[in-house]
């Protein structure tokens, strides 16, 4: 099956640096991928959908500057948290569309931000 | 109101029990539905899709579509201790990036043995 990786996998971090975290498609290509946010005990969030070559889509009440994506491939989005704070701290997870089905999504093993 | 709703749960059944899990959703737009599982501090995995009225069985899974009533539902047969996660619901909307998978708040099921 399709395969989506993240990185890093933890991150521990300072209140006011910014953390980038990568997502990649590893055997097929995403002209899609989104970026989910889980509190605990809590659904998936949807933060944006980034298309490749194109400015992200953000949903309601999701700063695009404080949350930067960039989509530069059909393999690769990141996703920056500038200036990062404590009530930032959260489950960051991506997940990836293939080009071809254009239908499943495939999500990654997640990312977890921790800001002291 | 919100897209995708479901009961938080938890839904407690026996092992070997058939455990029945539910979803309502509000855009009668939608076409596309998704049942995850997601085990804790993990991501969501498929356990499958259904895009037309009725049933789709795959193995011990059968995921049923119902537009007219706005309602997706899912069977688990013969549950095992193993099944315990949270299963989420997911619906595939139009948006203004294109087409977008909002999920539900998740269904927590606990298979005793």
């Amino acid at each position: 099956g399709a395969v989506v990786s993240q990185h890093p996998s933890w991150v521990i971090c300072k209140s006011g640096t910014s953390v980038k975290i990568e997502c990649r498609s590893l055997d097929f290509q995403a002209t899609t991928m989104f970026w989910y946010r889980q509190f605990p005990k809590q659904s998936l969030m949807l933060m944006a959908t980034s298309n490749e070559g194109s400015k992200a889509t953000y949903e309601q009440g999701v700063e695009k500057d404080k949350f930067l994506i960039n989509h530069a491939s059909l393999t690769l989005s990141t996703l920056t948290v500038t200036s990062a704070h404590p009530e930032d701290s959260s489950f960051y997870i991506c997940s990836a569309r293939e080009q071809r089905t254009e239908e499943t999504q495939y999500f990654g093993p997640g990312t977890r931000l921790l800001v002291l | 109101q919100k897209e995708v709703e479901q009961n938080s749960g938890p839904l407690s059944v026996p092992e070997g029990a058939i455990a029945s899990l539910n979803c309502t959703y509000s855009d009668r737009g939608s076409q596309s539905f998704f049942w995850y599982r997601q085990y804790s501090g993990k991501s969501p995995e498929l356990i499958m899709f259904i895009y037309s009225n009725g049933d789709k069985e795959d193995g011990r899974f059968t995921a049923q579509l119902n537009k007219a009533s706005q309602y997706v539902s899912l069977l688990i047969r013969d549950s095992q201790p193993s099944d315990s996660a949270t299963y989420l619901c997911a619906v595939k909307v139009s948006g203004a990036g294109g087409f977008k998978t909002i999920f539900g708040a998740g269904t927590r099921l606990f298979v005793k043995a």
